[in-house]
């Protein structure tokens, strides 16, 4: 089965920093996904890990533990515009299970 | 730019009607998939294919099935739609390249579908 896990709501003030933590415990694993998506609108990829360690962005980045089953995705210096859900999906095979998503509201 | 559209933004049908969704992409992917996405619950995949013509079940493919005649279009069908299949339906198609595992899928707009 398949089990991802992240926080339902959080909030930061602009130019701020947010780290949204995922965890997981899956039976396969090919790699982590982080997907954007502005309410009404299509999911957009972010960021893609395959290996332990940080993936730097611009403003995002992203972080995988496998042996922990664990990934955080790091938005720095934050704008209005990043208010969204984010989606964490693990990826078994060309399969993606997904996260119920992690709503961030930035505030001016 | 990878183009995923889907035929409808909005839909309402009654209980007990057949409903045809229909995705179609331009980035002759070999793999289309389709999801609902619920508050709560997230993307939860119902059909996938990896190919035209060939078609296997994602996690709740019950009250649904799928149609891929050509590799461009990738079509949901409700058979005899009910309530509880009121929900946002996505379409996403993936290529796969020589390192196919990292390639991501790209999204449609979605269809909002309400069932009376």
């Amino acid at each position: 089965g398949q089990n991802i896990d992240q926080p339902t709501e959080m909030t930061a003030t602009e130019g701020a920093i947010v780290q949204i933590n995922c965890t997981y415990q899956t039976s396969g694993f090919n790699g982590l996904f982080w997907y954007q998506q502005h309410a009404g609108e299509a999911p957009t990829f972010l960021s893609y890990n395959v290996l332990d360690g940080l993936e730097e962005k611009g403003r995002f980045s992203s972080f995988l533990s496998r042996s922990k089953g664990y990934s955080y995705l790091l938005l720095k210096e934050l704008q209005m515009k990043d208010s969204a859900s984010y989606l964490c999906a693990v990826s078994n095979d060309y399969k993606l299970s997904f996260g119920a998503g992690t709503t961030v509201t930035v505030r001016a | 730019d990878v183009k995923v559209t889907q035929s409808s933004r909005y839909l309402v049908k009654r209980t007990g009607e057949k409903v045809f969704l229909e995705c179609v992409q331009d980035m002759d992917h070999e793999n289309m998939f389709w999801y609902r996405q619920d508050p709560g619950l997230g993307l939860r995949l119902i059909y996938f294919s990896y190919d035209v013509k060939m078609k296997e079940k994602g996690d709740i493919p019950e009250g649904y099935s799928v149609s891929r005649e050509k590799k461009e279009r990738f079509s949901l069908i409700l058979e005899s739609a009910s309530t509880n299949q009121t929900s946002m339906y996505l379409c996403a198609s993936r290529g796969t390249s020589g390192d196919s595992i990292t390639d991501t899928q790209y999204f449609g707009p979605g269809t909002r579908l309400t069932v009376l």
